[in-house]
């Protein structure tokens, strides 16, 4: 069954104590992305990544970091977590080239105290 | 003026209602128009895909993109109670090869039996 698995589902954890979010797709996908959702506000980008070794900044980066060493894993790292970074976060993934709809995980819900 | 507007609802309808979700844009690169469905708990699922202005017809779900005047409409016919869910318009840009997407802040649906 082609999907994207995210871990954990749920986190609560306190300021500064570093975190990483785990993101895997099983359909080959060059294309990963990482997005935020918040009441008011929408789902909004805050990583990408093209392919292996190839990521860059979405709309809301700060605070995060991000690795593609493997192409089916994208993990999105919170070093120093603050409370501002408590949301509801996807992990997506597509094939390249335009007309690709993308798949999303079922979503990780951080709380930083 | 957003990206992307979309009244948040929420929006309630008996059962066997027709349905009719809006989206209006502002950015004239956007080049294709999606539709996805999040159930509580889970991501967003694509619902509906389309590129060119018109109708787009699956089942119960059309979805209609006007590109002169930037809106796109998502209708349900014969709604079912397990259409209840929030439903996200998005929008893309091309990006590193394959597509960004913008979304909507999403409408709630609740469809009573």
């Amino acid at each position: 069954e082609a999907q994207v698995t995210q871990n954990p589902r749920y986190l609560i954890t306190v300021t500064g104590k570093k975190l990483t979010v785990t993101c895997s797709q099983n359909m080959n996908h060059e294309y990963m992305s990482w997005y935020r959702q918040d009441p008011g506000l929408g789902l909004r980008q805050i990583y990408y990544s093209m392919n292996v070794e190839v990521t860059d900044k979405g709309d809301v980066p700060e605070g995060y970091k991000v690795s593609r060493k493997e192409k089916r894993n994208f993990p999105l790292i919170l070093e120093s977590p603050s409370p501002n970074q408590t949301s509801l976060y996807f992990c997506a993934s597509s094939g390249q080239g335009g007309n690709q709809p993308q798949h999303f995980g079922d979503g990780t819900r951080l709380s930083i105290l | 003026q957003k990206e992307v507007e979309q009244d948040p609802g929420p929006l309630s309808v008996p059962e066997g209602a027709i349905v009719s979700l809006n989206c209006t844009y502002s950015n004239s690169a956007f080049q294709y128009f999606m539709w996805y469905r999040q159930y509580s708990r889970k991501g967003p699922e694509l619902l509906m895909y389309t590129y060119s202005s018109g109708n787009k017809e699956d089942g119960r779900f059309t979805a209609q993109v006007d590109k002169s005047s930037k809106y796109i409409s998502l209708f349900i016919r014969d709604s079912q109670p397990s259409d209840s869910a929030t439903y996200l318009c998005a929008m893309s840009v091309p990006q590193g090869g394959s597509e960004k997407l913008v979304f909507g802040k999403g409408t709630k649906l609740t469809v009573n039996p």
